[in-house]
């Protein structure tokens, strides 16, 4: 069975300070897929990256920036200067590829960030 | 560009009441699902349906039933509400089915909080 954990229930910073959001995920798997997800007070979530297993290499986009070590098993999420409007939940998710299956994304229990002005 | 649509919003019920969420997509998605969202457990998938004409079971189904109307909408039914049924609801769709479907990238609508009392 797989399984994410996110520890991290709330974090809450000062604008303009890095932040970094732990990700730990259990899979027999050796084909995966990992996902990030926002989820703003409005309550939409909105995807923010896909990794796959095989691809460790780490990503930045602008402000946020990915981790992927499965040596450890996590994928962690840094956002470098954080703004007020990063201000959200965040979901980290895992999917095994199975061949016809559309059922197994498992979403962790989230992190609550809170940017301070 | 609408997305994914969810209505009702805000629904408040009765114990015993029933009530259907419907949910409709318009970017031509192969995938519709069905997810729970409760405080400190992420989301759970109440049902999904991999393609038009079939739905199956995800990890919560019991006290509800779906339909897969057309591809473009898929509805979930309470036939009768209990306490433990309060929760967001967020109906998401994605475009692939088979193959590898685990990297499928979910859209989702905007929730549906639900309170039954």
């Amino acid at each position: 069975a797989q399984k994410v954990t996110q520890a991290q229930t709330e974090i809450s910073v000062v604008e303009k300070e890095d932040v970094t959001l732990d990700c730990v995920y259990e899979t027999r798997d050796t084909t995966y897929y990992l996902f990030w997800y926002k989820q703003p007070p409005s309550g939409e979530l909105v995807f923010l990256i896909r990794r796959n297993s095989f691809d460790e290499q780490n990503e930045i986009s602008g402000r946020y920036s990915w981790n992927f070590q499965k040596s450890t098993s996590s994928f962690n999420f840094t956002i470098t200067a954080s703004q007020v409007v990063d201000s959200a939940v965040y979901f980290c998710a895992l999917s095994e590829a199975r061949f016809g299956s559309a059922r197994q994304l498992t979403f962790g229990s989230g992190t609550q960030l809170t940017v301070l002005p | 560009n609408a997305g994914v649509t969810q209505t009702p919003k805000f629904q408040v019920l009765k114990t015993g009441q029933s009530m259907t969420l419907q949910c409709a997509q318009d970017m031509n998605h192969n995938s519709m699902y069905w997810y729970r969202q409760d405080p400190g457990m992420g989301l759970r998938l109440i049902y999904y349906s991999a393609s038009e004409g079939t739905t199956d079971k995800g990890e919560v189904p019991n006290g509800y039933n779906v339909s897969r109307l057309n591809k473009r909408e898929f509805s979930l039914r309470l036939e009768s509400a209990a306490p433990s049924q309060t929760s967001v609801y967020f109906c998401a769709s994605s475009e692939r089915t088979g193959g590898s479907s685990g990297a499928n990238v979910l859209t989702f609508g905007a929730g549906s909080r639900l309170t039954v009392l």
